[in-house]
């Protein structure tokens, strides 16, 4: 079954201090894997996608990165604005040539002044 | 910056009412999409659109939904006998070609059945 794991559930950081926030998969044919960064109370904010195995993406202090069984969204240096749940899906084969898209749960994150 | 927009924010309804919820997408965009998201939990993809017609949908998006492009800007989600478990928030999404794996998202119309 297709399915995609975060983790950890919740994430609490000092400003400054880097980590990474991991998200496994399994679905049969990727057609990408998506980060995207949601606010409370609104929708989904388009980040990376990453297509295939060694793939790594950069946006200011965001990094993702891809492997055949997990992506990695690598935060250097956070700062408090990047407080949010950050949402990793997979987009695989459907029926009829189409495609469907798989979430995960989120990491929330807060970073603390 | 053109963002896609969605109404109403918040509709609160009666169990086995018909609701519609209202996008409107990126103007130059031609795929678009509904996911929802109950309170706490994930997000659940629903339908994708394309060209009129539907492209793909989840097991979800039972014959009490229904999508439609009424005119060249406005993308519609019907749900034609509301239920307790429809509660939550709902967004539509749209993309482009020139990028096609950037969805843009709306902020989202919170359902709440009664």
């Amino acid at each position: 079954e297709d399915q995609v794991t975060q983790s950890p559930e919740a994430l609490r950081l000092q400003e400054g201090e880097s980590s990474s926030l991991n998200c496994s998969y399994t679905v049969s044919g990727l057609r990408g894997l998506f980060w995207y960064r949601q606010d409370p109370g609104k929708g989904p904010e388009f980040l990376f996608t990453l297509y295939s195995a060694g793939e790594e993406k950069e946006k200011e202090r965001l990094k993702a990165t891809l492997t055949k069984k997990e992506s990695f969204l690598h935060i250097t240096a956070p700062k408090p604005e990047d407080s949010a749940t950050y949402l990793c899906a997979v987009r695989g084969p459907g029926t009829s040539g189409t495609y469907k898209y798989i979430f995960g749960t989120g990491t929330r994150l807060k970073v603390l002044a | 910056e053109p963002e896609v927009t969605q109404t109403p924010s918040h509709q609160v309804t009666q169990m086995g009412q018909e609701v519609i919820l209202r996008c409107v997408p990126i103007s130059n965009h031609l795929y678009f999409y509904w996911y929802r998201q109950i309170l706490g939990q994930k997000v659940e993809f629903l339908v994708s659109f394309y060209n009129n017609e539907i492209s793909e949908k989840s097991e979800i998006f039972d014959d009490q939904f229904s999508v439609e492009r009424p005119d060249g800007s406005n993308f519609t989600l019907k749900i034609r006998s509301t239920k307790l478990e429809d509660s939550a928030m709902y967004f539509c999404a749209s993309r482009g070609v020139r990028y096609p794996d950037t969805q843009y998202f709306g902020p989202g119309t919170r359902l709440t059945v009664l």
